[in-house]
This record gives structure tokens, C-alpha cells and sequence, in this order.
């Protein structure tokens, strides 16, 4: 258990579908990330946010919309996603505003049709 | 381009053996390299390192930075099957600390 909850676990929907990952942190923590790892491939940043204010957005595709309505939860809509965006998505937080991550969830594995 | 290579791909080791895992780095703005352990799904934070020469430890791993050579190694001594994993190393790039480059990991397989 690391403190970071992501759901759902898996995630199968197709390219015209609309869905969204959800990750939840009880840790005070005030900095919270997404990460799409794929396979073969390092883990590559998406997104950051810290205290609620997204300061890191690394070109992500408009397909993928992050939300932080407060600094315990953090969603990623998703929609008319395509086949290369099947990957695990991992979502993390870290106790300060400008550090590392430090705890990661279990992730949400997509699948896209 | 920023970049992190981690050596080698994967490894097979018997309980007992000692590993040592390989990451170097080019990157414009280091300000620390951190390993993690992977493994069903979500990374664990094992090591923070920002300065050349200073050996980090927790039990059987260690871990040391050569800022000079830019790499650093992670030492697994008297392995044991639970240390079976994906090993992530990533180097922090910018001065707000949060973007992390992460290498594509060592996978570790430590047989009975």
C-alpha cells in the first residue's frame, strides 16, 4: 500500500470513447503527477501539478485532459484516444511542491480498440 | 536531448549473488539522481542522490554518484527472490525539480 489509489485497474474502451482515470492521495502530499509507461519505453512525464496549479504539461496530446480539483485528487480524461496510447498510466505525488516523486499507485492499464 | 541509460537490459542471478546495476546520464541541469523499484506495478523510492562520492545505504542496496563520470551504480548484496524487479533509475532536470528523466530500467531476476 503506498498511499496513492489509482482506479480504475484496467481500462479497455475504444478510440470514440470518453472515460477518465481517477487517483487519490491521503498523504497531505502537494504534488501530484501522471506518467504513461509503455512498453520497452522509460516512464515519460505527462503532466504536473502542484498545490492544485498544473506547472508542468510535457506535450501531451489534447486527447489526454488532466483535472486537480483539490490537492487530494487528480483525474485524467480521456478521449478519441488512439491504439499507441495503450500504455499503463501511473499517477504519483511527492510531500513538497517542487521535489521528486516519491510514491506512485499501481496504475491503470489501457487498452485501446 | 536529456537522456538516462541504464546496463544492462536485464539480469539473472542466483540468491546470494551480489548485482551491481549501471546508470549514466547526459543531461543540461542535473539536480539528483533517484532510483526506484518496480515491481507488479507501482515504482518504490529507494535512493536520493545529489552529491559525487557519498554512499547512500538501506540494508543490502547502496548506492553511489560519480557527478565527474556522470553515472551511478546500485549495489545489491546477498540478493534474495523479493529482490526481483524492475530497477528505475532517474535523473531530476530542472531548478522546480519536477521533471524527472527515467532510464528504461534493469529487470532483475534472482532464481532459488
Amino acid at each position: 500500500e503506498t498511499g496513492v489509489t489509482q482506479t480504475p485497474r484496467h481500462l479497455v474502451m475504444g478510440m470514440t470513447n470518453k472515460k477518465s482515470l481517477k487517483c487519490e492521495q491521503h498523504l497531505g502530499h502537494n504534488a501530484m503527477y501522471w506518467y504513461k509507461q509503455s512498453a520497452k519505453k522509460p516512464l515519460e512525464l505527462m503532466f504536473v501539478y502542484s498545490l492544485e496549479e498544473r506547472v508542468e504539461n510535457n506535450s501531451v496530446p489534447s486527447r489526454f485532459s488532466p483535472e486537480c480539483p483539490n490537492s487530494s485528487h487528480l483525474f485524467l480524461h480521456l478521449h478519441t484516444l488512439q491504439p499507441e496510447d495503450s500504455a499503463l498510466y501511473l499517477c504519483a505525488s511527492s510531500p513538497g511542491t517542487g521535489g521528486p516523486p516519491q510514491h506512485f499507485g499501481d496504475g491503470t492499464r489501457l487498452s485501446i480498440l | 536531448e536529456d537522456k538516462v541509460v541504464q546496463s544492462p537490459l536485464s539480469l539473472v542471478v542466483h540468491e546470494g549473488d551480489t548485482v551491481t546495476l549501471n546508470c549514466s546520464y547526459e543531461v543540461t541541469n542535473f539536480r539528483s539522481l533517484l532510483w526506484y523499484k518496480q515491481e507488479k506495478k507501482a515504482p518504490t523510492f529507494l535512493f536520493m542522490l545529489t552529491s559525487s562520492g557519498i554512499e547512500k545505504k538501506s540494508g543490502r542496496l547502496s548506492s553511489i554518484l560519480d557527478k565527474k563520470e556522470l553515472f551511478s551504480i546500485l549495489n545489491i548484496t546477498a540478493t534474495q527472490t523479493g529482490d526481483s524487479a524492475i530497477y528505475l533509475c532517474a535523473v531530476e532536470v530542472d531548478e522546480y525539480g519536477n521533471k524527472l528523466v527515467f532510464g528504461a530500467g534493469t529487470i532483475l531476476r534472482v532464481k532459488s
